[in-house]
């Protein structure tokens, strides 16, 4: 059964404290995504990653950044979260075949 | 203008119902995905697309590629399909082939 693991459903942070979200898939694909997810807007593109080491910034990149130190981790991270930056983040990962496999979703409070 | 357009954004329906939730888009694609969300968030890719028509249990998927048009069809629903279900495509046009363009999705609700 694939799997693309985040590492906490709920969190809640305070507003300047960095945080890290984790996303992990034992599918050994090459493309890892971050997106939101808000009201009204449906899901947008953070940052994208095709490689280990190797990052793109999506459609909404400010105030993130990502790391991917090894093919099966993507991390995204808030380096001072804000009150806007709450919202429901989800990872996703996919292959060659181009389909997309889906975290279960992170939703992020800052308070 | 929002790339990939969905409808409608509300669905609500009696069990067993027939169920079409569709999607336009206006950029050129090699693939489109059907995807499921259910309350808690966690998302499931139902097909993806790039011709035809697909079949899986009681879902449909159809694209028209001249159109831009795509549909997804439920038969005989059932309160268990109750979710958000999201339209996204595959652009071919330059760039990253593998991003996804998303829909705003259309939430269904089956009531027994």
């Amino acid at each position: 059964d694939v799997k693309v693991t985040q590492s906490s459903r709920y969190l809640v942070k305070r507003t300047g404290e960095k945080v890290f979200l984790e996303c992990v898939q034992d599918m050994d694909h090459e493309n890892m995504f971050w997106y939101r997810q808000d009201p009204g807007l449906g899901l947008r593109l953070i940052y994208f990653s095709y490689d280990v080491k190797m990052k793109e910034k999506g459609d909404i990149p400010e105030g993130y950044s990502v790391s991917r130190e090894k093919k099966e981790r993507f991390s995204l991270i808030l380096e001072s979260a804000s009150t806007n930056q709450t919202s429901m983040y989800l990872c996703a990962s996919s292959g060659t075949g181009l389909v997309a496999f889906f975290g279960q979703g992170t939703r992020l409070t800052v308070v | 203008k929002n790339e990939v357009e969905q409808s409608p954004q509300n669905l609500t329906a009696q069990e067993g119902e027939f169920i079409t939730i569709n999607c336009s888009y206006s950029v050129g694609i090699s693939a489109l995905h059907w995807l499921q969300q259910h309350p808690g968030g966690g998302i499931v890719s139902l097909f993806m697309l790039s011709s035809g028509k697909k079949k899986h249990g009681r879902l449909i998927a159809t694209i028209n590629i001249q159109e831009k048009h795509s549909s997804l069809h439920i038969t005989a629903s059932h309160p268990r399909d109750s979710a958000v279900y999201i339209c996204a495509v595959r652009s071919n046009s330059g760039g990253s082939n593998y991003k996804l363009t998303f829909g705003k999705g259309t939430l269904l609700t089956v009531n027994p």
